[in-house]
């Protein structure tokens, strides 16, 4: 069964702080992306990153960078000196490639309040 | 190049009737999707339409139903309305399958 896990519902930091926030996925496809959106309070998901299963070289775009590991089935998105307009729900996604619909399943989401 | 846009933003709308909703896809983009948003939760997959073709669809009543024209716009329509679908509707496109889904603001809708 498909699957992502975001254990942490909530998080709160100072800002300037680094904070990483924890994706967990399970598939039995071999071929599969994943996704980071970011939600603000005006409800647009926007898209943040796309990998597919056989890239598992980490990414960093700004103060945003991201941790592929297969082996921990792990996608995890740290944040590096954290700003008041990061604070969002973010959510990880995964899509099975080769099924014919590439529907994207959402974890419950990580609400990121980030403190002045 | 024009984003994903739906109307309307709000709506209110009694038990039992019937709503659509509304989507213009991203210039382009050739795939629709339809989620539903319930409050504190992560979005859930209705359906897809790629080509004007229904091209999947999740764990949803046959009262979701849908539509993509020719321009690749789309719409959701949902009858018999329930309190429970109360929610946040995004409408998702992208250029083809299997490539980035580009969000549009979303629909609050809710069921009185």
């Amino acid at each position: 069964a498909q699957k992502v896990t975001q254990a942490q519902t909530e998080i709160s930091v100072v800002e300037k702080e680094d904070v990483t926030l924890d994706c967990v996925y399970e598939t039995r496809d071999t071929t599969y992306y994943l996704f980071w959106y970011k939600q603000p309070p005006s409800g647009e998901l926007v898209f943040l990153i796309r990998r597919n299963s056989f890239d598992e070289q980490n990414e960093i775009s700004g103060r945003y960078s991201w941790n592929f590991q297969k082996s921990t089935s792990s996608f995890n998105f740290t944040i590096t000196a954290s700003q008041v307009v990061d604070s969002a729900v973010y959510f990880c996604a995964l899509s099975e490639a080769g099924r014919g619909t590439d529907k994207l399943i959402f974890g419950t989401g990580t609400r990121l309040q980030v403190f002045p | 190049e024009t984003g994903v846009t739906q109307s309307p933003t709000h709506l209110i709308k009694t038990r039992g009737q019937q709503v659509t909703l509304r989507c213009s896809s991203q210039s382009g983009h050739n795939t629709v999707s339809w989620y539903q948003q319930a409050l504190g939760q992560g979005p859930q997959f209705i359906f897809q339409y790629y080509r004007e073709e229904e091209n999947g669809r999740g764990n949803f009543p046959p009262r979701f139903s849908g539509l993509q024209f020719p321009n690749y716009s789309s719409e959701l329509n949902v009858n018999a309305l329930e309190l429970d679908d109360s929610a946040l509707y995004l409408c998702a496109s992208s250029l083809d399958r299997n490539t980035e889904a580009f969000f549009g603001q979303g629909t609050r809708l809710t069921v009185v």
